[in-house]
């Protein structure tokens, strides 16, 4: 069975830091890119970061670029989301996703595009608070 | 960053229906659209790519359609099992960007 199970969520205070993790089981992992999302309380998703198969590119939110690092361990399955100088605002369920994408090619030219997050774990929260 | 808005963000409808939900784009991406639809207390759920493909298992009375800005997931016939949030995302450009989501409850 494909699945994604995220773990290191809780409670913090601001400033702080915290580790999140997802391991992944039941598909070969280093053949996809993966991708972190949240969800604020009451609110919707919003993407964060995604890293390429070997981990060689890596994207990021503006709102968490600096802050935050997303990295892999192809050898055990794993992605992870380190968060630095937490805020309130960081609040939030964390999603990781298996990021579905494709080679497109066209007149000699190849681009990566992306086509969904398909798998889906089912959340670890963060709560960042005095 | 590309913004995405989906309207409207809250719909009421009777079992049986058509509902429709728009999601428009600030600025043109192409066919790199996905639907997900989001029940309370789960993790969203792929429905739809590439803007009209239906994804394994989901059922055919969800559709998606548009192109460049303008971009609509149609459930045909609304059932029980369908109350949840819908969003829609674009993938054609970093950062990857949400709707705001639509939440569909039974009349």
């Amino acid at each position: 069975e494909v699945q994604l199970v995220e773990s290191g969520g809780g409670l913090i205070q601001p400033g702080g830091s915290l580790r999140l993790s997802c391991a992944a089981s039941g598909f070969t992992f280093s053949d996809y890119w993966m991708t972190w999302v949240r969800q604020a309380p009451g609110k919707g998703l919003e993407w964060l970061a995604n890293i390429k198969r070997d981990g060689s590119e890596e994207n990021y939110v503006d709102s968490v670029r600096g802050r935050f690092t997303i990295s892999r361990d192809n050898a055990n399955n794993s992605v992870f989301l380190q968060m630095n100088s937490l805020r309130a605002e960081d609040t939030a369920v964390y999603y990781c996703a298996r990021d579905l994408k494709y080679l497109y090619c066209s007149g000699g030219n190849c681009n990566t595009v992306g086509l969904a997050m398909d798998v889906w774990g089912q959340g670890t929260t963060v709560t960042v608070s005095s | 960053d590309i913004q995405l808005t989906q309207s409207p963000s809250f719909l009421s409808a009777s079992v049986g229906d058509r509902v429709t939900i728009t999601c428009r784009a600030s600025q043109g991406i192409g066919s790199s659209v996905v639907w997900y639809q989001q029940e309370p207390g789960k993790a969203p759920k792929v429905l739809i790519s590439a803007t009209s493909t239906l994804q394994s298992g989901v059922p055919s009375r969800f559709s998606g359609s548009g192109s460049r800005t303008e971009f609509t997931l149609t459930i045909s016939s609304l059932q029980p099992e369908d109350v949840a949030t819908y969003y829609c995302q674009q993938l054609h450009i970093y950062p990857l960007t949400f709707g705001g989501g639509t939440r569909v409850d039974i009349k």
